[in-house]
């Protein structure tokens, strides 16, 4: 089993949606989640951490549930420059990252 | 203002031929990772330094290395590139290991191995 797993997507979805993607991981011991976005032959850049209240950021909506070792994003009103990979991250000891495979997103006009 | 910086950005090598990339940054972080990205995968850590620590992750093969001369620069030594050693090559920093900590990735350097 992958230590991070994720929808295997690609999503296509229209502008102006709203699109959730999913993530699982495997250490229950794990303290520390993020989703990174990373664009065509970029380097990856945080988007944002996700606690265990779960946490907002504009469109971009983030849930942690410990119990389910499940991390999920929520982005609303899909915008042409949203679309990119998004990783999920899981940080383990020594502050090592953890990444799934990514989620391709592509906002169609 | 770029605050970890790769170079070069595209790196062509022959099979075979040693080949050395750079990574530098500008925030005085004491940790600096190297990770390999190849096409439609995520990124793996190779290694890390801690300061002057080096931590080798344990699947990473004997044919990378990595050099650490000060604070503010790492190198990713590949002493005989395969072809299965094309990549994306990251670099990134933190303040420290703690969970949590924030990594600032460079832009990477994308490598061709002929």
């Amino acid at each position: 089993r992958k230590e991070v797993e994720q929808d295997p997507g690609p999503f296509n979805v229209p502008e102006g949606a709203t699109v959730a993607f999913n993530c699982t991981y495997s250490n229950s011991a794990s303290q520390s989640f993020f989703w990174y976005r990373q664009d065509c032959r970029k380097e990856p850049k945080l988007l944002m951490s996700v606690y265990s209240s779960g946490n907002e950021d504009g469109r971009f909506t983030a849930q942690l549930n410990r119990a389910s070792q499940y991390i999920s994003l929520l982005i609303r009103d899909s915008k042409l420059s949203d679309s990119a990979t998004y990783l999920c991250v899981v940080g383990g000891a020594t502050n090592k990252l953890i990444f799934g495979t990514g989620t391709l997103l592509a906002v169609q006009p | 203002d770029a605050m970890v910086i790769q170079n070069p950005r595209y790196q062509v090598t022959q099979f075979g031929k040693p080949v050395t990339l750079s990574c530098s940054q500008t925030l005085n972080h004491n940790v600096m990772y190297w990770y390999q990205q190849k096409s439609s995968q995520a990124p793996k850590l190779l290694f890390h330094y801690y300061d002057k620590d080096f931590n080798n992750e344990a699947d990473t093969p004997d044919n990378f290395q990595s050099r650490r001369p000060n604070t503010s620069f790492c190198f990713l030594d590949i002493r005989s590139p395969g072809l299965g050693d094309a990549a994306m090559y990251l670099c990134a920093t933190s303040r420290g290991t703690t969970e949590a900590e924030t990594q600032y990735f460079g832009p990477g350097t994308r490598l061709l191995v002929l």
